[in-house]
């Protein structure tokens, strides 16, 4: 059973860069990691997926090392308003049930 | 506007007492699920969908079922509810099984 965790919680301040990463100990080779993140009493919103490597969008970027057994998800310059709950998700290997980490709390400070 | 719309959003009932958690999509996704979110246990997946008539146990099905007669639709169903299935529930679809999930804003249920 694919098993992910993550930090329970960090603090950073406006402008630094945070990188928050995901262990999940078994994912297939073709398997995506996707984070989200969730404000208080919304539903989890997509930030940004990918399977090896590196990948980069507008808001943040995710690198995978080539094990693929972590992930980090990398928020440059945050400010207030990224305070929230990150997840990674990822597919139990082989099929599309889907296993969220246990979530890490990010409290940026002014 | 795209959307994921789940109702109701709030709702207190009593055990045994049989409810249903609609999920609506227009999106024209075929991949839609349903979790739970509980304090100190996160989010986990309660069922999904692949597609119309195509339905798979997540990782907590006990207690839920769920129909894909439908591509829009996917409801949840407590055929009888009891106390330890208060919890905030999501649905979320997305265009394939590996795709993003888009989320909605959730239901909120208290079984009393």
């Amino acid at each position: 059973l694919a098993k992910t965790t993550q930090p329970i919680s960090m603090d950073s301040y406006e402008g630094q860069e945070v990188n928050i990463t995901c262990s999940h100990n078994n994912i297939a080779t073709n398997d995506y990691i996707t984070w989200y993140q969730q404000f208080p009493s919304q539903g989890p919103r997509f930030i940004i997926q990918g399977y090896k490597t590196k990948v980069t969008n507008e808001v943040a970027s995710l690198f995978i090392p080539a094990d693929r057994k972590s992930s980090t998800l990398s928020l440059p310059r945050v400010s207030l308003s990224d305070t929230a709950v990150y997840y990674c998700l990822v597919p139990t290997s082989g099929t599309y049930k889907y296993i969220f980490g246990t979530g890490t709390r990010l409290k940026v400070l002014a | 506007e795209a959307q994921v719309t789940q109702n109701p959003r709030y709702l207190i009932t009593v055990t045994g007492k049989k409810l249903t958690v609609t999920c609506s999509q227009n999106m024209n996704h075929e991949y839609m699920s349903w979790y739970r979110q509980d304090p100190g246990l996160g989010l986990r997946q309660i069922y999904y969908s692949m597609n119309v008539e195509v339905t798979d146990k997540g990782d907590v099905p006990e207690g839920y079922k769920v129909s894909r007669k439908e591509k829009r639709n996917f409801p949840l169903i407590l055929e009888s509810p009891s106390p330890n299935q208060t919890s905030l529930y999501f649905c979320a679809s997305s265009s394939a099984g590996f795709q993003p999930q888009h989320f909605g804003d959730g239901t909120r249920l208290s079984i009393l």
